[in-house]
């Protein structure tokens, strides 16, 4: 059974980076592509972005300047970078694996980011 | 982008009515469309893939289906545990967009 688990920091001071990682057990991170969302409290979901075990990236639009994702296939994970947040970032993060073309099938059990000085 | 409308945003139904909820694309998916459940302080969990495919493990209980721009996924039943909000979910273009979300509770 495939298993994400997302780790970082829970508070990050405005303007700085939010870093994040998402590991992958039960399963290889090769040939998925694997996608970041998030969700601020009481509100609906985002889709961030995605990364195919290769390197390959798609960002989100509304966020691509500020995004970076990278994969670490020999760790199996796979991370997110979002620069210059402000208190519009806080939300809880999911990383999730992206199937079938754009079913999100598992995810993590999601890492609430706040940010704040 | 392509915008993803729900309706209705919540509604209350008693134990064994069927609930219908829409969803609907602001231009044509085919059949792209992805529906999940979420219950609260938990992450979404696929129910329904490519419109109208039950996710391995699902209850048969759910069902989706539709194509083009309109949406519908029912529950034939409700159960307590169905106690959730939904969402539809494109992936027809990117970025993926979800729908605003439909909670249901119990009356």
């Amino acid at each position: 059974q495939v298993q994400l688990q997302e780790s970082g920091p829970g508070l990050v001071k405005p303007s700085e980076p939010l870093s994040l990682t998402c590991t992958v057990s039960g399963g290889s991170i090769s040939s998925y592509y694997w996608s970041w969302i998030r969700q601020p409290a009481g509100k609906g979901l985002e889709w961030i972005g995605r990364i195919y075990s290769s390197g390959s990236t798609n960002y989100n639009s509304s966020l691509k300047s500020r995004v970076t994702m990278s994969v670490d296939t020999s760790k199996n994970q796979f991370s997110l970078k979002l620069s210059s947040v402000t208190a519009a970032d806080t939300a809880v993060y999911y990383c999730a694996r992206t199937h079938r073309g754009g079913s999100l099938d598992y995810w993590g059990q999601g890492t609430l980011v706040t940010v704040s000085s | 982008d392509i915008q993803m409308t729900q309706s209705p945003s919540s509604l209350s139904a008693s134990v064994g009515d069927r609930v219908t909820i829409t969803c609907q694309a602001s231009q044509d998916i085919t059949n792209y469309l992805n529906w999940y459940q979420q219950k609260p302080g938990k992450a979404p969990k696929l129910l329904i893939y490519d419109a109208s495919n039950l996710e391995t493990g699902v209850p048969s209980r759910f069902s989706g289906s539709g194509s083009g721009t309109d949406f519908t996924f029912t529950i034939s039943s409700l159960q307590p545990e169905d106690i959730a909000t939904y969402f539809c979910q494109q992936y027809d273009n990117l970025p993926f967009t979800f729908g605003p979300g439909t909670k249901v509770d119990i009356k």
